[in-house]
């Protein structure tokens, strides 16, 4: 079936370090990927996204490329900031379906 | 912004009880969702409901569970009778239509199971 791996954390950064957190997919189809941030008390956001293969998600100085050759979805940045901790979730999406299939989420911990 | 939101946030019950977790959707939002995530596991699919009733359900979605609009605003998820394996965090989720339309989360119900 259609799961998500995404790396185990918690990430622990210093502020203004570089974020990668990986997140690779199986699919039986051609999935939308996606990435959710949920800040402390707050539900899930939906921080980035992308269609097709090689599409680059972006949003608030985070990054995602749709990788099909690697099935993979890394979340990067390049200078975390300590408003970023929070958990981000990978989440993939078939085509037709409206429900995504999530990965456990990793906590982010950025540091003063 | 309008935002879902979910009461209480955090709740604690005795096996073998019934517990009703609830929503409030974003106000013209029309499809409804729950889903569970089970600590250090991956958040997972429960059910989803549209037009007062559901249109899908998981596995995990078995008779113990069931789902209500019971008025214009409220969503609620039950549990009729409550196992130890049911602690898990509960995410409620609204979306304007069906299909690619962005799903927007609440902040979770922790129910913890003793």
């Amino acid at each position: 079936g259609d799961s998500v791996t995404q790396m185990e954390g918690p990430v622990t950064l210093s502020e203004e370090a570089f974020l990668t957190i990986n997140c690779t997919y199986t699919a039986t189809g051609y999935p939308s990927l996606f990435w959710y941030v949920q800040y402390p008390g707050e539900g899930l956001q939906l921080l980035l996204k992308a269609t097709k293969a090689d599409d680059k998600g972006s949003n608030k100085g985070f990054e995602a490329t749709y990788r099909k050759e690697t099935t993979s979805f890394h979340l990067e940045k390049g200078s975390v900031q300590v408003s970023d901790s929070a958990v981000y979730f990978c989440a993939l999406r078939i085509k037709g379906s409206y429900i995504p299939t999530f990965g456990r989420g990793t906590s982010l911990i950025v540091h003063p | 912004e309008p935002e879902v939101t979910q009461t209480p946030s955090h709740q604690v019950t005795q096996m073998g009880q019934e517990v009703i977790l609830r929503c409030v959707p974003i106000s013209n939002h029309l499809y409804f969702y729950w889903y569970r995530q089970i600590l250090g596991q991956k958040v997972e699919f429960l059910v989803s409901f549209y037009n007062n009733e559901i249109s899908e359900k998981s596995e995990i979605f078995d008779d113990q569970f069931s789902v209500e609009r019971p008025d214009g605003s409220n969503f609620t998820l039950k549990i009729r009778s409550t196992k130890l394996e049911d602690s898990a965090m509960y995410f409620c989720a609204s979306t304007l239509q069906g299909g690619d339309y962005e799903q927007y989360f609440g902040p979770g119900t922790r129910l913890t199971v003793t």
